[in-house]
């Protein structure tokens, strides 16, 4: 089954403690995203990816990192989590046809909590 | 700078009424428009977009959308609400790389609940 699978679903951690979220796609898109989605502020992008080893900042990327070793995972990672990350998170794949924004795949999103 | 408004936190309607969901946009150069639809606890749903050509465009589940340039809106139409229906509504843009921008940056509206009721 074509899917974007995250791990972990939900997560309660404490300031400080490093955390990383794992993202894979088994559709062989170039294109992969990572959003949070708060109340009243809908979606906002992080970080995004259109190959393997090309990344780029989206509209909030402070305190957050990524990376794109390989075509089909895009993991998010906190270094120094605060409670203001505390959100629900996101990640897309696409298949990034001829330059132009593809319809994105969506993963089942993570919950995280920062105390 | 690049943006997208939904002016509407929710929209109500009765079962079987047409519904309409409105998104406007400040991009330049040419955008590139998208609804998603997320019903709880899941993830987005893709259901239509704007790349280029006519300027009404079908998508999914009997959605449609209207893109016009002149009022930089993309609003989201259906001719008969289903109860089904009721869900967060994302309007989204992706602005042109040809004007600074990254094709790569989607920018989302903050949503808009639809209710339904029968």
């Amino acid at each position: 089954e074509a899917q974007v699978t995250q791990n972990p679903r939900y997560l309660i951690t404490v300031t400080g403690k490093k955390l990383t979220v794992t993202c894979s796609q088994n559709m062989n898109h170039e294109y992969m995203s990572w959003y949070r989605q708060d109340p009243g502020l809908g979606l906002r992008q992080i970080y995004y990816s259109m190959n393997v080893e090309v990344t780029d900042k989206g509209d909030v990327p402070e305190g957050y990192k990524v990376s794109r070793k390989e075509k089909r995972n895009f993991p998010l990672i906190l270094e120094s989590p605060s409670p203001n990350q505390t959100s629900l998170y996101f990640c897309a794949s696409s298949p990034w046809a001829g330059g132009t924004t593809d319809t994105q795949y969506f993963g089942p999103g993570t919950r995280l909590t920062v105390l | 700078a690049q943006s997208v408004a939904q002016p509407e936190d929710q929209v109500n309607v009765a079962e079987g009424n047409p519904l309409t969901v409105k998104c406007t946009y400040s991009v330049s150069g040419n955008p590139y428009l998208f609804w998603y639809v997320q019903y709880p606890n899941r993830g987005l749903q893709f259901l239509l977009k704007y790349i280029t050509g006519d300027n009404l465009v079908k998508g999914s589940y009997g959605f449609e959308a209207e893109f016009n340039k002149s009022q930089t809106s993309f609003h989201l139409k259906k001719p008969s609400a289903l109860v089904s229906d009721s869900a967060l509504y994302f309007c989204a843009v992706s602005p042109d790389g040809n004007y600074g921008g990254s094709q790569g940056n989607l920018i989302f509206g903050k949503g808009t609940k639809l209710s339904v009721k029968p």
